[in-house]
């Protein structure tokens, strides 16, 4: 694609409800990033994924986040049972091995 | 754990002048640094990525340069205009290995008053 895509660009939820956030990353780009940014914050890392290699998850907020990328190619950000603090904005980037990173729009998630 | 630090958290300067945006960082072991720009509610666009071995890149009134000996960089904008009004961050990819990803500092806020 001609970009970093991320889907929905926005999604209001209930408290304790699941959510999955989607990202396509730039087709061959082999590095994927999740971040997450609440308002009027700097950027906080998630997770990240480098080729088939296995991600360390030690960025994940809480046991309530997950994510998986399939075919080394779209990823998914999983939070289980949301609660009002995890209202963020929430970024993808994808790069090739380690060259330049690109940023999709972001999902703006607002938990009510 | 690498960490990246940005002076001026925010700045405040009139059309046309020329500015400088610094960014350090506490590991000199990086693979690249890449400069952002964020306005309010978008995401992040890539201004400029300088690898390890460069000391600068230019793009436009843009300039970065980095010193990985002193651990720094410095975004130099030239004749700013107020288009140019939005949040700088720089990133750094630590090439001990990717398991913290791009490290970002949080931003230095720009305004240029027209």
């Amino acid at each position: 694609g001609a970009g970093v895509s991320q889907s929905p660009s926005n999604k209001v939820t209930e408290k304790g409800k699941d959510v999955e956030l989607r990202c396509d990353p730039i087709s061959g780009h082999t590095a994927l990033y999740w971040y997450r940014q609440s308002l009027g914050q700097g950027l906080e890392f998630l997770i990240y994924f480098q080729g088939n290699s296995a991600p360390d998850k030690s960025g994940l907020p809480s046991d309530r986040f997950s994510a998986e990328r399939t075919g080394g190619s779209v990823s998914t950000l999983t939070i289980q049972r949301t609660q009002q603090e995890d209202s963020a904005v929430y970024l993808c980037a994808s790069s090739y091995q380690g060259a330049e990173a690109f940023f999709g729009q972001g999902t703006r998630l607002t938990v009510v | 754990k690498q960490e990246v630090t940005q002076i001026p958290a925010a700045l405040s300067v009139p059309e046309g002048e020329n500015l400088v945006l610094n960014c350090s960082f506490t590991d000199s072991a990086i693979y690249n640094l890449q400069w952002f720009r964020q306005d309010p509610g978008k995401g992040l666009t890539s201004l400029l990525l300088i690898q390890s071995s460069q000391r600068e890149q230019t793009s436009g009134r843009l300039n970065a340069s980095l010193d990985k000996s002193s651990g720094r960089s410095t975004l130099y904008i030239a004749a700013s205009q107020p288009g140019d009004s939005a949040t700088y961050l720089c990133a750094v990819l630590y090439s001990g290995g990717g398991a913290d990803g791009l490290t970002f500092g949080k931003g230095t806020h720009l305004i240029i008053q027209p």
